[in-house]
């Protein structure tokens, strides 16, 4: 019930298209799902969250989409860049404020070529 | 800017050798994390702190320990070092709202 699936394990785009990577979870007690990046020799970093009381997040190219009932949620990075060529990782927690342990996808490598 | 520190970016070790990693955040939050990251198997989480000097497993503990004696440090250590253990180690601190912030990772290598 703790696992969070992620894919796919990598992604090829052109500059300029959609990225899509996808994630499912199992624990229903989950309430915040977070995107993470991460860059070659660099820890991830915290690209954009989510809660359940909404279908959609959006910052500037990059959205997340959640659907509760079918317990998906997914990254689109539109109008893809090179500069967005990295690992990215879902993460599931439960309730912020107290010990919020993040499950965490295997990741996702993306090459945005130019 | 929250500004988590890990001591050692590269470390090369021999089977059997005790281990320190230590990881320094600057922003007094209470939970801290150690993760190892693997290809293909993403981040797994070894062990959290929620406080000065208290400690919960994660999901792969084994082989590892950890020390809390101040708030803004937290230090993983491999007792004895064996060469499954390499790996690249991320320590995270935990905002407010849950988000974590990592170091930038500890490459250890076992031989």
């Amino acid at each position: 019930q703790q696992q969070v699936k992620q894919s796919p394990q990598s992604l090829i785009v052109q500059k300029g298209g959609i990225s899509i990577i996808n994630c499912a979870y199992e624990n229903t007690a989950f309430d915040y799902f977070p995107w993470y990046q991460q860059f070659p020799g660099k820890g991830p970093a915290l690209l954009i969250a989510i809660r359940p009381d909404v279908s959609e997040k959006k910052e500037g190219r990059f959205t997340i989409s959640f659907n509760k009932s079918a317990k998906q949620f997914s990254l689109h990075i539109m109008d893809s860049q090179p500069g967005d060529s990295a690992t990215y990782f879902c993460a599931a927690g439960g309730r912020a404020g107290a010990t919020n342990k993040l499950i965490f996808g295997t990741g996702t490598l993306l090459a945005v070529q130019p | 800017d929250v500004k988590v520190t890990q001591s050692s970016r590269y470390l090369v070790k021999r089977t059997g050798e005790k281990v320190f990693l230590e990881c320094v955040q600057d922003m007094d939050h209470e939970n801290m994390f150690w993760y190892r990251q693997d290809p293909g198997l993403g981040l797994r989480l070894i062990y959290f702190s929620y406080d000065v000097k208290m400690k919960e497993k994660g999901d792969i503990p084994e082989g590892y320990s950890v020390s809390r004696e101040k708030k803004e440090r937290f230090s993983l250590i491999l007792e004895s070092a064996s060469t499954n253990q390499t790996s690249m180690y991320l320590c995270a601190s935990q905002g407010y709202i849950g988000e974590l912030f990592f170091g930038e990772g500890s490459r250890l290598t076992v031989l």
